[in-house]
């Protein structure tokens, strides 16, 4: 059983079109995450959504829109596609709580930019 | 703000060779440190996490890593690795109270390569 499941895990488009990366935590967490992976295997938050609420929003071009549902899913859409959104973007979540710390990463999608 | 440093993007050793991955933080306030690791085309799994009493803390995989505040250091270790150790290895800092804007700042990782 898969805790925390991105889809699709390829994406190859061209510059301009738009697309959507769906995430779906069976956990019970309360708060998910959407993270990008450059090239250079840089990690950096991009969004935190807690109780379907977006709690972050790190600087990331508008063209970015994250959509929670319900609080097992989060769903990342982007718009006009560039080339600088090639990047393995990764969703995962969290309980939330004084103590709880750890989050469970989901295996990534890696978007193509042409 | 907080931000890690990993002092090596690439560390090469054999196989049942001991490891050292190396990890500073930044912080004006006090942090809670984590190592995380990605094998190859996988999602991040937490080896271990430091978030207050003993300095020296034990992970999954035989790994451990000792905090040391003065040195603003999260050392990763091992004694002996295998070649199932290969993968790449992240530093992770975060603010001490788990609030509603509670975020993991990551280090730009080190790729750890166990050669037979």
């Amino acid at each position: 059983d898969t805790a925390v499941s991105q889809t699709p895990k390829y994406l190859v488009t061209q510059m301009g079109n738009d697309k959507s990366i769906k995430c779906e935590q069976n956990l019970g967490h309360d708060t998910m995450y959407w993270y990008k992976q450059d090239s250079k295997k840089f990690l950096k938050i991009m969004f935190s959504y807690n109780n379907k609420e977006l709690i972050i929003n790190e600087t990331v071009p508008n063209r970015f829109s994250p959509k929670s549902p319900d609080k097992a899913h989060l769903n990342l859409h982007i718009n006009s596609l560039e080339l600088g959104d090639s990047a393995v973007y990764f969703c995962a979540s969290s309980p939330f709580g004084e103590f709880s710390y750890e989050q469970y990463f989901g295996p990534g999608t890696r978007l193509t930019v042409t | 703000a907080q931000s890690v440093t990993q002092l090596d993007s690439q560390v090469p050793v054999f196989e049942e060779a001991p490891v050292e991955l190396r990890c500073n933080y930044s912080s004006s306030v006090s942090v809670y440190l984590f190592w995380y690791v990605q094998y190859p085309n996988q999602g991040l799994q937490l080896l271990l996490k430091y978030l207050s009493g003993s300095t020296l803390v034990k992970g999954i995989n035989g790994f451990e890593a000792e905090f040391n505040k003065s040195q603003t250091s999260f050392h990763l270790r091992k004694p002996s690795v295998h070649i199932s150790d290969t993968a790449e290895y992240f530093c992770a800092v975060s603010p001490p109270r788990r609030g509603s804007n509670y975020k993991l700042t990551f280090g730009k990782g080190t790729l750890l390569t166990v050669n037979p």
